[in-house]
């Protein structure tokens, strides 16, 4: 079975700070895992996307996330917030058994202080 | 562009009534997806299909219903036997299995009257 936790439903940066969102997964076969962002009122974009090519994915609007297995996370970062980020983010997994259905965490979302 | 159309964006229902939310995508995806938002919970899957006039339950199906007669077009439909309807319903479709992403529309966000 597949599941993610994320850790830190809320997170505040100050503008031009690093922004570190944690995602760590469960997995009962070898993983793709998804980063998406949501504004208000909006549906999920794909941010970026871990399908067991390069262990570092880069990804739209400056974020980038590392695949480690042997910690089973997944966490995203951008190495300078900027306003425009503040959102929720939603850390994803499916597996290569069955549908492509994917399994979402709660959710972190980001704010960022001027 | 290709993209997913939910309407409509806001639906209010009154206490016994069905209500049905449209989602339709042009991206020739094969398989689609319904999810309810509610705050502090994530996503959680509803029904998806993954051809036409085949669908499956997902983890809260009760009190839900859908329909796939085409290819682009994946309606859901809040039963009265849905109790708690008030919530976020976003759309999806994907292409493929696993390593392809979902994409998703814009939602539409249900209340009771």
């Amino acid at each position: 079975a597949q599941s993610v936790t994320q850790l830190g439903s809320h997170v505040s940066v100050s503008e031009g700070a690093l922004v570190l969102l944690r995602c760590n997964y469960s997995s009962s076969v070898p993983p793709y895992l998804f980063w998406y962002v949501q504004y208000p009122n909006q549906g999920l974009q794909l941010l970026l996307k871990y399908t067991s090519a390069a262990t570092l994915v880069k990804g739209i609007n400056g974020f980038e996330a590392e695949f480690k297995k042997s910690e089973t996370s997944f966490h995203l970062t951008k190495p300078s917030a900027h306003m425009s980020d503040a959102a929720e983010y939603f850390c994803a997994v499916s597996g290569l058994t069955g549908a492509n259905n994917l399994f979402f965490g709660t959710g972190t979302r980001l704010t960022v202080i001027p | 562009d290709g993209g997913i159309t939910q309407s409509p964006k806001y639906l209010f229902r009154k206490e016994g009534q069905n209500v049905t939310l449209s989602c339709e995508q042009n991206l020739n995806h094969d398989a689609m997806y319904w999810y309810r938002q509610d705050p502090g919970q994530g996503l959680r899957l509803i029904y998806y299909s993954q051809i036409v006039n085949d669908f499956q339950k997902g983890d809260i199906a009760e009190g839900y219903s859908v329909s796939r007669e085409k290819k682009e077009s994946f309606p859901l439909t809040v039963t009265s036997a849905q109790k708690n309807p008030t919530a976020f319903y976003l759309c999806a479709s994907s292409q493929g299995y696993g390593n392809q992403p979902q994409h998703f529309g814009d939602g539409t966000r249900l209340s009771i009257l």
